[in-house]
């Protein structure tokens, strides 16, 4: 059965640092999602992502924050300058079609800022 | 604005037992409800979807749109459900985010 993957696993980096984490979403879905979990926390919605552009943002997906789809397969979030409030695990998820609800939800990176 | 309640975030019982993990939602338009479980060192997984009314692994939720609830059952728990459960509602439209509760863990004791 085919699943989200996302690399890497686990990244640590120095406060202010950019990072690119990377997802590989189902080969035939067309919508695509980033939430983050901060340790004890729920898991938040930060951005989807629909024919080549942002379809809906949260609060906490400001400026240092951007996606991209650089390619077919690829679905990458960017965090620019990275705070220490954004160690947290950060999820890709994606979906077939409107029709399709169900979300498939990649294994999580685990993102340490220090 | 839309918000999910899990108001356990631990719960434990023996196997055998019946379990109900409690959720409960504030959404102003038709929801569509979500259990996903998240078993250790595993990644979220959808468990059931209320619009399919199936049982998944003996579990069954009800929407009752009265109560605004959408709480998780199963009548005899087992050992392998140990896990974490997420509530989750989404908003529909073009997006169809998901919008989680803070999650309950439940653990099956032998």
């Amino acid at each position: 059965e085919p699943e989200v993957t996302q690399t890497p696993s686990h990244q640590v980096t120095q406060m202010g640092q950019e990072v690119i984490l990377r997802c590989v979403p189902i080969s035939n879905h067309l919508y695509f999602y980033w939430y983050r979990q901060i340790l004890g926390q729920k898991v938040e919605f930060l951005v989807s992502f629909y024919n080549n552009e942002i379809s809906e943002k949260s609060e906490i997906f400001d400026d240092q924050f951007s996606v991209e789809r650089p390619d077919g397969s690829n679905f990458t979030l960017k965090i620019r300058s990275t705070k220490l409030e954004d160690s947290a695990m950060y999820f890709c998820a994606s979906r077939r079609t409107l029709g399709q609800e169900t979300q498939y939800f990649g294994p999580g990176t685990r993102l340490l800022v220090l | 604005a839309q918000r999910v309640t899990q108001p356990e975030k631990l719960l434990s019982v023996f196997k055998g037992a019946p379990v109900e993990l409690k959720c409960n939602y504030s959404y102003s338009g038709s929801p569509e409800l979500f259990w996903y479980v998240q078993y250790s060192r595993q990644r979220l997984q959808l468990l059931l979807r209320h619009i399919s009314r199936e049982s998944i692994k003996g579990f069954t939720a009800d929407l009752n749109k009265g109560e605004t609830s959408f709480h998780l059952k199963k009548p005899f728990a087992q050992e392998e459900d140990s896990a974490m459960y997420y509530c989750a509602l989404s908003s529909g439209g073009s997006n169809y985010k998901l919008t989680f509760g803070k999650g309950t863990l439940l653990t099956v004791n032998p």
